[in-house]
């Protein structure tokens, strides 16, 4: 069945720093890729998506790129704040449509100033 | 603009007992999911509602019912709460006319069965 794999956290930069969290996924057909953030005691939100091959999802200066041919989707950051301090997933919707989406374990970050 | 929202917020239950949480959105989406987050596994799909008056089992249904009571809400029943089932949980919903397909959640419901 369709899956996600991220890098075991958690991950702990210093302010400035440059952020990268791994991200692979196993599906059929083209899925559509996302990277979700939960800030401490709240919800998930959306923090960027791709929907097809070679896209490339950014916000708030966090960019991933949709990689048919390694199958990952890894989140970036050229510099870090201590307001990113924050559990990333990375998520995928099924190609099927069955809109059943799968997340993965997720990723603590923690910057320190 | 609220979204979604759940209640309650903090729950304790004892062993056997039963309670529901409840999960209403005010953007007009079809499809409604129930999640539950646990320490190193992520978020794992409970129930799913493609629309009113349909349900779908998720990979984690045992123990739980749901019900979807009308287009906006969709509630999660524990007919018998179990230690196992002390988690968080969230409502989502989606968007179906977005080609992105992006699912917008809820705050969370922290339910402590002890």
């Amino acid at each position: 069945g369709d899956s996600v794999t991220q890098m075991e956290g958690p991950v702990t930069l210093s302010e400035e720093a440059f952020l990268t969290i791994n991200c692979t996924y196993t599906a059929t057909g083209y899925p559509s890729l996302f990277w979700y953030v939960q800030y401490p005691g709240e919800g998930l939100q959306l923090l960027l998506k791709a929907t097809k091959a070679d896209d490339k999802g950014s916000n708030k200066g966090f960019e991933a790129t949709y990689r048919k041919e390694t199958t990952s989707f890894h989140l970036e950051k050229g510099s870090v704040q201590v307001s990113d301090s924050a559990v990333y997933f990375c998520a995928l919707m099924p190609y099927s449509g069955t809109y059943k989406y799968i997340f993965g374990t997720g990723t603590r970050l923690k910057v320190l100033a | 603009n609220a979204g979604v929202t759940q209640t309650p917020k903090f729950q304790v239950l004892k062993t056997g007992q039963s309670m529901t949480l409840q999960c209403a959105q005010d953007m007009n989406h079809n499809s409604m999911y129930w999640y539950r987050q646990d320490p190193g596994m992520g978020l794992r799909l409970i129930y799913y509602s493609a629309s009113e008056g349909t349900t779908d089992k998720g990979e984690v249904p045992n123990g739980y019912n749901v019900s979807r009571l009308n287009k906006r809400e969709f509630s999660l029943r524990l007919e018998s709460a179990a230690p196992s089932q002390t988690s968080v949980y969230f409502c989502a919903s989606r968007r179906d006319s977005d080609s992105g397909n992006t699912i917008y959640f809820g705050e969370g419901s922290w339910l402590t069965v002890v």
